[in-house]
Formats: structure tokens, sequence, C-alpha cells
């Protein structure tokens, strides 16, 4: 199955900076998909990235404050902007992976905490 | 939409005793459904996944089978061992590649 590297894993920010959060994935893959999870919550998805198009965001979240860039088949970058305390949570990529071992592989998570 | 609800937490246990998560879903069609696993401080691994009615999937000891009667696709172990101690996550996906919904997750604790 895939392997996605995301980095930073963890970060402290001020609030009104922004961040950029990076997950390179071993193979090529059609779609990403962003993840956002609170602390002691579920994870929700904050879109879903194509490569060669824009994001399609999931309802609540915005191209203005979670600009994703997809610019190939194995990278995806989000970047959560101009940032409050609200923010912080563990912010997650994941992609498909077919064939025999289809399922869904996830990298291992940026933990942000806005100060 | 679709939907997944698991058993609230925490789930305390003492090594060596039997577990069960219970997780069931609402969802059209017939969608793939997962276990993952979230060791503290870490991201999600894929435990264990089934892809139509009556297929069990399993690893490490766990084990779930996919009831479209009961729609439900529980996770049981014999015998958890302290290091089975993390969050687990019931997921679904629609046919093909597409997102996952996630239950809220369960957390487990296992003590010696």
């Amino acid at each position: 199955s895939a392997v996605i590297s995301q980095k930073p894993s963890r970060d402290i920010c001020q609030r009104g900076t922004s961040l950029t959060i990076q997950c390179q994935v071993d193979s090529q893959v059609t779609m990403m998909f962003w993840y956002r999870q609170q602390p002691g919550q579920s994870l929700t998805l904050i879109a879903t990235a194509n490569q060669g198009s824009e994001a399609t965001y999931e309802s609540g979240f915005v191209i203005d404050k979670f600009p994703i860039s997809r610019p190939n088949l194995t990278f995806s970058t989000l970047t959560v902007s101009n940032m409050s305390p609200e923010d912080s949570s563990i912010y997650l990529c994941s992609a498909p992976t077919g064939g025999a071992n289809y399922g869904y592989t996830f990298g291992s998570g940026t933990r942000l905490t806005v100060v | 939409g679709d939907s997944v609800t698991q058993m609230e937490g925490p789930v305390t246990l003492s090594e060596e005793a039997f577990l069960t998560i219970n997780c069931t879903y609402t969802a059209t069609g017939y969608p793939s459904l997962f276990w993952y696993v979230q060791y503290p401080g870490e991201g999600l691994q894929l435990l264990l996944k089934a892809t139509k009615a009556d297929d069990k999937g399993s690893n490490k000891g766990f084990e779930a089978t996919y009831r479209k009667e009961t729609t439900s696709f529980h996770l049981e172990k014999g015998s958890v061992q302290v290091s089975d101690s993390a969050v687990y996550f019931c997921a679904l996906s629609p046919r093909g590649y597409s997102t996952l919904t996630f239950g809220k997750g369960t957390m487990l604790l296992v003590s010696p």
C-alpha cells in the first residue's frame, strides 16, 4: 500500500499567521483528502484535492482559509491561514490505495497549536 | 447521507479480556467498511476492512464481520493486551474511491 510522508509533525504558531502542511505520497494517486481532527473528536473532511483542478471543499470550509495545492499526482499542501486558537487540531492527509490492498492510507498527522 | 455510529468510550478492560466495540452504519448501496486505529500521538492506521456482505476482516487478532442485515461491523478481539490501548474508528466508503465517513471513535484502555 502507499506510504504518505507528512510534515511538519507538529507546530506551535502565533495567531494571525499561516502554516503550510505538506504530504508526499510514494506512488501516484488521483485523489488526496485533507481531514481535521479537533481535540477528542473524530475526523472531519476539509476538502478533496485532485491534480489539475481546484479542490472541492466541504460545507463549513472555504478556500481562503484552507488553500490547497495539488501540483502533481504525488504531492499536496494544505495551508491554514490567519490562524486562531480554534484552528488548533490535528490535520491529516489521506489517499486511496487500490488493488488487493484497497483502502485509504493516512499521513502521520500534523498537530497544530495556535497561541 | 451516510453515517457511522459507534459505542461511546472509554472502554476499560483488563489484559486478556474479550473486546467488542459496536459499529452500525447507514448508507445507500453496498459500502466498504473499515476499522482504523490511532495510537497516542500518532496518525491513523488501517486495522482491517471488508468490502462486501458476510466478509470477515481480520488483523492482529482483531476481527469484524460485514453484516448487511443488521448494518453492523462490530470489532472483536478475544484477548486484549496493554499495547491495544488506542482510539478505534469505524468508517465507511461508498463504492469506488471516495471519502471516508468516520464514527466518533472509541477509546480503549487496557490495564495490566
